[in-house]
């Protein structure tokens, strides 16, 4: 079936650029997307990109695709604390079905 | 900015107890889904409506679990009889249409505590 990993943790100083990776096993995947998900809330979307891009930029987000790898990582420029959260990597599988989400990673923010 | 309202916020109860869940989507979104997220995983997929109409529910445990959205709407959610295992956070999201580039809109959840 569908799968997407991600690194459970990733801790960086305060002003400095993070780099949270995925992996995804569905090549049939039309969008990847980035949720943000804060103690006891619900999952904000960051940003997505579609299948036929490799790159997205968005403010101080930056989305990369590899689709031969199937590798998606959203960097994160400047971090600040508020950026201290769970980032959740997901893909649509290409059809109509719901999202498959990855467990989530951490982001820490040192100061 | 249009929100997924959900309620209530918060629930506990006893297991084997009937419990449900309520889901307002943001207001002319077709799509509705319910997920269920266990402490320290991804959400999942339990059920996915268009409109009115169960478009997958092959992940719902239907011995204990239903879903229904009558007139395309709102949505209820209901487990009976609740277990232990049931513990998670229930989350609604909406969406226009099924696979699009919108992404999905989330509502805050409900964190259903089974004692």
């Amino acid at each position: 079936g569908e799968d997407v990993e991600q690194s459970l943790f990733l801790s960086v100083r305060e002003g400095d650029s993070s780099v949270i990776n995925c992996t995804y096993t569905d090549s049939s995947s039309t969008y990847l997307y980035w949720y943000k998900q804060e103690p006891g809330a619900g999952l904000q979307l960051l940003t997505y990109i579609f299948s036929n891009m490799d790159m997205k930029q968005d403010q101080r987000l930056t989305v990369l695709l590899n689709k031969k790898d199937k590798h998606l990582s959203l960097r994160i420029a400047d971090t600040q604390t508020g950026d201290s959260a769970i980032y959740f990597c997901a893909e649509n599988g290409g059809g109509a079905d719901g999202l498959t989400f990855g467990k989530g990673t951490h982001l820490i923010i040192q100061p | 900015e249009a929100e997924v309202a959900q309620s209530p916020r918060y629930k506990i109860t006893e297991k084997s107890q009937a419990v449900a869940f309520w889901c307002d989507p943001i207001s002319g979104h077709a799509t509705l889904y319910w997920y269920r997220q266990i402490l320290g995983q991804g959400p999942e997929l339990l059920v996915q409506f268009q409109d009115e109409s169960v478009v997958d529910d092959s992940q719902l445990p239907k011995d204990r679990f239903s879903a229904e959205r009558l007139k395309g709407v709102d949505s209820t959610l209901k487990i009976q009889p609740a277990e232990l295992g049931d513990s998670a956070m229930y989350l609604c999201a909406s969406s226009l249409a099924a696979s699009t580039n919108y992404g999905y809109t989330f509502g805050s959840g409900t964190r259903l505590t089974v004692v």
